[in-house]
């Protein structure tokens, strides 16, 4: 599995964009860059994932580099409710159980 | 709703003690996991299952046990050769293939005294 480096912590303004970037520069061709986040004491949730294209949905942006060694998720207007620990994670999509979270990051948005 | 179910929350229990875990999903997902998580570390992996009455250790499954007889219900047991139960315990479904995610339910917090 190739491994994912984060910064620990990060904080952010509410109303304005989050990047939170991740490093994987040893990712291999058929592994996916995956994030999650946990709200304290809940399970975490699936935000989105991508290969090497860029990805939108209705929760986040992933933005991946041209050589796929690093990517940023983007929340475009963080909330309060956007406080969490947010996990990149890389893994290739079709092996069940190939999931392994570090200690990610912990996002504050302050008022 | 859709979704999974763990019960109970909160859960305590003497040392030398098994105790088990209920995890219950009606997502019609093939997959199911158990994780445990530590206070400010990540998930890690203790058991997964691709299919009913089928399961796959994972990198932490020594002292815990696992059985999938529905493809709703994937129950863990923490047994007393578990050295450090008292976690935070999560449970996940996905579909097998071909690029899923996996969703959580609300976790159960076992503290064994």
């Amino acid at each position: 599995d190739a491994k994912t480096t984060q910064p620990p912590s990060m904080d952010c303004a509410e109303g304005r964009a989050a990047n939170l970037p991740c490093n994987h520069s040893t990712i291999s061709g058929n592994e996916y860059v995956y994030w999650y986040r946990q709200i304290h004491s809940q399970g975490p949730q699936y935000i989105i994932h991508g290969l090497k294209n860029n990805e939108t949905n209705e929760m986040a942006s992933l933005i991946i580099t041209e050589d796929r060694k690093s990517s940023t998720l983007i929340l475009p207007h963080a909330t309060l409710r956007d406080t969490a620990v947010y996990y990149c994670i890389v893994r290739v999509s079709w092996v069940v159980g190939d999931m392994r979270f570090g200690a990610g990051t912990r996002l504050t948005v302050k008022p | 709703d859709g979704g999974i179910t763990q019960s109970p929350k909160y859960l305590f229990r003497k040392e030398g003690q098994n105790v088990t875990l209920s995890c219950e999903q009606n997502l019609n997902h093939d997959a199911m996991y158990w994780y445990r998580q530590d206070p400010g570390q990540g998930l890690r992996l203790i058991y997964y299952s691709q299919i009913v009455n089928d399961f796959q250790k994972g990198d932490i499954a020594e002292g815990y046990s696992v059985s999938r007889e529905k493809k709703e219900s994937f129950p863990l047991t923490v047994t007393s050769a578990q050295k450090n139960p008292t976690a935070f315990y999560l449970c996940a479904s996905s579909q097998s293939s071909p690029s899923y995610e996996q969703y959580f339910g609300p976790g159960t917090r076992l503290t064994v005294t």
